[in-house]
């Protein structure tokens, strides 16, 4: 199973700007989904894009997936301090419905 | 709804012993996965258990061993401890395939 590779690696941004991550993958997914990780805690599942959807939106999140470029971006708008975290993207692929998890983005929102 | 619940929050064993790790998933989740993160390797799909069956399993040694009561609530067991298993350990529960996983906070098992 493939894993996806987050871009960059750290990210760190003063509050109220936009931030934005990528995740890049080999192989065609059944779907993706990316997740926030706060310090040492487990992990909350964001947002769910399937193959056959470009772009969803929730809250001040929106992912976009493109298929033909085998990537997929999460835009958090109007950052704020409580987003600082490590986020992670997260494909399932093939016939396997376990999502294989990237290295994650680590994303420090200064106040 | 309660979350995902897993205990204990941290434990500190000694190499060569042994420990087991507990998780309740959501009520009504059927499929409870175990993950083992660490800075060096990340995330890592240990095994999902569904209706008391061990339905998938990553690539970790048969040190590394599970199970699933009726009641959902799923064990994780690992043997003969080594100070490479200090990790944290993430149990998750879903509803169906198309949704996300619900994570607990983790067990946090340092090996000394």
């Amino acid at each position: 199973s493939q894993q996806g590779e987050e871009d960059p690696q750290a990210l760190s941004i003063q509050e109220g700007e936009n931030a934005t991550m990528n995740c890049s993958y080999k192989t065609s997914i059944n779907n993706l989904q990316w997740y926030r990780q706060n310090s040492g805690r487990g992990l909350v599942h964001l947002i769910l894009i399937r193959s056959n959807e470009r772009e969803k939106h929730s809250g001040r999140l929106r992912v976009t997936l493109d298929t033909s470029k085998k990537s997929s971006s999460l835009l958090i708008t109007a950052s704020r301090a409580a987003d600082t975290a490590s986020y992670f993207c997260a494909l399932t692929s093939g016939g396997s419905y376990i999502p294989t998890f990237g290295r994650g983005t680590s994303l420090i929102v200064h106040p | 709804k309660a979350g995902v619940t897993q205990t204990p929050r941290y434990l500190i064993k000694t190499r060569g012993q042994q420990v087991t790790l507990s998780c309740s998933p959501i009520s009504g989740h059927r499929s409870v996965s175990w993950y083992q993160q660490t800075p060096g390797q990340g995330l890592q799909f240990l095994f999902e258990y569904f209706s008391e069956t061990q339905r998938n399993k990553g690539n970790f040694p048969g040190r590394f061993s599970g199970r699933q009561f009726s009641n959902s609530r799923s064990e994780m067991n690992v043997s003969t401890l080594e100070l490479g298993d200090s990790a944290l350990y993430l149990c998750a529960s879903f509803e169906d395939r198309e949704t996300g996983y619900t994570f607990g906070s983790g067990t946090r098992l340092t090996v000394v």
